[in-house]
């Protein structure tokens, strides 16, 4: 599976975008990019996925370059309960093991 | 959506006792189901894959001798860990999903404590 990079922690005023990148430079033309998030001691909650549409839900939206060398997932209007560790994550779906890297630690700040 | 039990939430046992750590898909099949250790302020780090009727995969430097893990049905897998030791104390989660265009889900995890 491809490796990811992402920033070890960001801040994020309540009600704004959180927008946290992620790079992943070595992704092959059938792996998807997942995101995760951990908020503390709790396990890991499953956000979305994408092959290289950008996508959608009532969670966030995510976004993935033409080159899929990296993305953007974007809470649209964050709030305390948001925050969390973010892992970014890429997988072939056949694949199905998921490791976690450092992930990106967003802060909310009111 | 899918949701995974795991059971119990918390543990605390005596060093050299054996502790058991339910995992449970109750609204889906899991032929494939995934133990993970996490120690504080750290990532998750995978520790094997547990197969429904065969052996469980573990992964490198994990004790399969240790950490004994039985998946006898398509909805409960089971992480068993014996003798357990000070430095076995910490948080172990579990995850399956339903098909494979799905997103993994994860149990809530259990924080075992040995003393």
């Amino acid at each position: 599976d491809a490796k990811t990079t992402q920033p070890p922690s960001m801040d994020c005023a309540e009600g704004r975008a959180a927008n946290l990148p992620c790079n992943h430079s070595t992704i092959s033309g059938n792996e998807y990019v997942y995101w995760y998030r951990q908020i503390h001691s709790q396990g890991p909650q499953y956000i979305i996925h994408g092959l290289k549409n950008n996508e959608t839900n009532e969670m966030a939206s995510l976004i993935i370059t033409e080159d899929r060398k990296s993305s953007t997932l974007i809470l649209p209007h964050a709030t305390l309960r948001d925050t969390a560790v973010y892992y970014c994550i890429v997988t072939n779906t056949g694949g199905f093991k998921t490791i976690f890297g450092a992930g990106t630690r967003l802060f909310v700040k009111a | 959506g899918a949701v995974v039990s795991q059971h119990p939430s918390r543990v605390i046992c005596k060093s050299g006792t054996s502790v058991k750590i339910e995992c449970r898909s109750l609204d889906f099949q899991a032929t494939t189901m995934f133990w993970y250790r996490q120690f504080p302020k750290q990532s998750l780090m995978l520790m094997a894959t547990s197969n429904e009727g065969s052996k469980a995969t573990y992964e490198q430097g994990v004790e399969k001798d240790k950490f004994l893990i039985n998946h006898a049905s398509l909805t409960l897998s089971t992480l068993t860990v014996t003798s357990a030791h000070p430095e076995d104390s910490s948080f172990y989660i579990c995850s399956a999903r339903p098909t494979s265009n799905d997103g993994y889900t994860f149990g809530s995890g259990t924080r075992l404590t040995v003393v």
